[in-house]
């Protein structure tokens, strides 16, 4: 079946840091990929997402690409804020639906810590 | 524009106990997942409802059973609760049930039991 696998957390920052969450995949054809985030005592967010190979999503400084020779979406942002930590999720829908539904497949979600 | 709202935010059951966690989706939105969250892990599909009629499900048993209603709003009811179901359940809403589309997710619901 589908999976993602992200980078163990928690990854640590410095402000102004730049920061890269890895993530890579499993699925067939060509899935759609989604980053989330998830601030404490919220629910996730839409952070960015890519539908197409070499597709890039971007949002908030934040910027993936859609690599599928090496079926990754790297997440990436040059300068980390303080207000950037959170646990960042990545995400994917299959290409194909099963019974009408596009079952999604998260990561197990990568902490980040950004101190001034 | 009203987001998505779960109830109730936390609750605590016993094991055997049933439980039932509402939902209330984003205007405009047809599509309801639902979520299991364990501590430290991503969220987990449960299932999806589309119009009133349940569209996919994930991996659980049959004792996790829900419901859409006309105004799309949605339940989530477990029986014959498990220890193993104490997690953070997540409702999240989308505009039809392609896969391109964003989730828009509540804050969850808190469960433990006891």
């Amino acid at each position: 079946g589908d999976s993602v696998t992200q980078m163990e957390g928690p990854v640590t920052l410095s402000e102004e840091a730049f920061l890269t969450i890895n993530c890579t995949y499993t699925a067939t054809g060509y899935p759609s990929l989604f980053w989330y985030v998830q601030y404490p005592g919220e629910g996730l967010q839409l952070l960015l997402k890519a539908t197409k190979a070499d597709d890039k999503g971007s949002n908030k400084g934040f910027e993936a690409t859609y690599r599928k020779e090496t079926t990754s979406f790297h997440l990436e942002k040059g300068s980390v804020q303080v207000s950037d930590s959170a646990v960042y999720f990545c995400a994917l829908t299959p290409a194909f639906s099963s019974g009408g539904s596009y079952i999604p497949t998260f990561g197990r979600g990568t902490s980040l810590i950004v101190h001034p | 524009e009203t987001g998505v709202t779960q109830s109730p935010t936390h609750l605590i059951k016993t094991r055997g106990q049933q439980v039932t966690l509402r939902c209330s989706s984003q205007s405009g939105h047809n599509t309801v997942s639902w979520y299991q969250q364990a501590l430290g892990q991503g969220p987990q599909f449960i299932f999806q409802y589309y119009r009133e009629e349940e569209n996919g499900r994930g991996n659980f048993p049959p004792r996790f059973s829900g419901l859409q209603f006309p105004n799309y709003s949605s339940e989530l009811n477990v029986n014959a609760l498990e220890l193993d179901d104490s997690a953070l359940y997540l409702c999240a809403s989308s505009p039809g049930t392609g896969g391109t589309n964003e989730q828009f997710f509540g804050p969850g619901t808190r469960l433990t039991v006891l």
